[in-house]
């Protein structure tokens, strides 16, 4: 059960370039999250999923975009990519809402130049 | 809006000491919160989660509190190790739709060091 897994560990990216961020989890998890964690700051929501074909914006979500095809997988899509988006993006998962403790992945680390 | 604040930023103290790490939420509407332990360049392992029902969990010898009416939640942690240096972090998962709708709002974190 290796839980919730990102690749890649790191990137460098240019200005303008697109890259999509990779998240799956083998815990059949409903709900699935991504967020980003710049230095020094707690964690900002960006989108979140409650299942498969269902997602929903959260508090930062511009220039962001993503996709829920199957249960295990919630990919993050940066489109042209801007030095504000140089962060480190973490992707959750748990079972349902509320009661529920969210399991993080090990984080994404991006640089945009 | 719901605001998350960890004191103290920093803590450095000797191995075996007994510490509190303090949380406090502007927004009692919760459904629960959950303290996250983040080691340096790598991802947030739970710790420990409390419903808005409970008032404490422990796991070995970590102890969090919620005192969700004073919006307030404590992590104890006993006979501190330097195998607990880590950046602690906690996360209120607040009641709501709209964008808050499964959201967890995170503190700024205390970063802990226990020296031999």
């Amino acid at each position: 059960n290796a839980g919730v897994t990102q690749t890649p560990k790191f990137r460098i990216l240019k200005i303008g370039q697109s890259m999509t961020l990779q998240c799956t989890q083998d815990m059949n998890h409903n709900y699935m999250y991504w967020y980003r964690q710049d230095p020094g700051m707690g964690l900002k929501l960006i989108y979140y999923s409650v299942g498969a074909g269902i997602t929903d914006k959260g508090e930062v979500p511009n220039g962001y975009n993503v996709s829920r095809s199957t249960t295990e997988d919630f990919p993050l899509r940066l489109e042209l990519a801007a030095p504000s988006q140089t962060s480190v993006y973490f992707c959750a998962s748990s079972y349902w809402d509320t009661a529920y403790e969210q399991y993080f992945g090990p984080g994404t680390r991006l640089t945009v130049t | 809006k719901q605001e998350v604040t960890q004191i103290p930023a920093a803590l450095s103290v000797p191995e075996g000491e007994n510490l509190v790490l303090n949380c406090s939420f502007t927004d009692s509407a919760i459904y629960n919160l959950q303290w996250f332990r983040q080691d340096p360049g790598k991802g947030l392992t739970s710790l420990l989660l409390i419903q808005s029902s409970q008032r404490e969990q422990t796991s070995g010898r970590l102890n969090a509190s919620l005192d969700k009416s004073s919006g307030r939640s404590t992590l104890y942690i006993a006979a501190s190790q330097p195998g607990d240096s880590a950046t602690y972090l906690c996360a209120v998962k607040q009641v709501g739709g709209g964008t808050s709708y499964g959201k967890l709002t995170f503190g700024q974190g205390t970063i802990l060091t226990v020296h031999p």
